[in-house]
């Protein structure tokens, strides 16, 4: 069935480091791909998404591509600060039925 | 902009208990649905609705009812409380138009049974 595989955290790095996030889906057809924010005490929120294959979504900073032929959504920013400090959801979009399937989550720290 | 709006924030609940956590949209949107989230769990969805009128079951219905007699309201209920259910629940709703729709969260209700 379809799913979404991420990396475990936690993910600690220091300010200004280069960040990436592994995430990885398996799925029936052509979803589209998500990475949501979660920071402390909130819901989550859409941080950006893609809905086809070699389309870059980006955000604040962030930048994702979805690459079919490795069925891979990674997240990467080139400097993270300490107010990026969040945990960080991927999502498969199923197009047959609009559900959205969350990886577990990777919770990142940044040291100042 | 309200958006997607969750009561309570926080509960504690004696085993056995029944309440309703409120979920409420003024997005028009068609799509809404309840998550639980657990540590080490990530999310999963409890209950769901394509509109009003319909229901369905998500990946942990067991212990919980949904309804849906509007387009902007879509409480959970908790039949009879149990300390399994302690969790951090998500209300959420979508446009129903494919699978590229953003997901609006609500800010969350802490639930404690004790």
């Amino acid at each position: 069935g379809d799913s979404v595989t991420q990396m475990e955290g936690p993910v600690t790095l220091s300010e200004e480091a280069f960040l990436t996030i592994n995430c990885t889906y398996t799925a029936t057809g052509y979803p589209s791909l998500f990475w949501y924010v979660q920071y402390p005490g909130e819901g989550l929120q859409l941080l950006l998404k893609a809905t086809k294959a070699d389309d870059k979504g980006s955000n604040k900073g962030f930048e994702a591509t979805y690459r079919k032929e490795t069925t891979s959504f990674h997240l990467e920013k080139g400097s993270v600060q300490v107010s990026d400090s969040a945990v960080y959801f991927c999502a498969l979009g199923v197009r047959r039925d609009d559900k959205i399937i969350f990886g577990k989550g990777t919770r990142l720290h940044i040291l100042p | 902009n309200a958006g997607v709006t969750q009561t309570p924030k926080f509960q504690v609940l004696k085993t056995g208990q029944s309440m309703t956590l409120q979920c409420a949209q003024d997005m028009n949107h068609e799509y809404m649905s309840w998550y639980r989230q657990d540590p080490g769990m990530g999310l999963r969805l409890i209950h769901y609705s394509v509109g009003a009128g319909i229901t369905d079951q998500g990946e942990v219905p067991n212990g919980y009812n949904v309804s849906r007699s509007t387009t902007e309201d879509f409480p959970l209920r908790l039949l009879s409380a149990a300390p399994s259910q302690t969790s951090v629940y998500f209300c959420a709703s979508s446009y129903i138009q494919g699978s590229g729709n953003t997901i609006y969260f609500g800010e969350g209700s802490w639930l404690t049974v004790v």
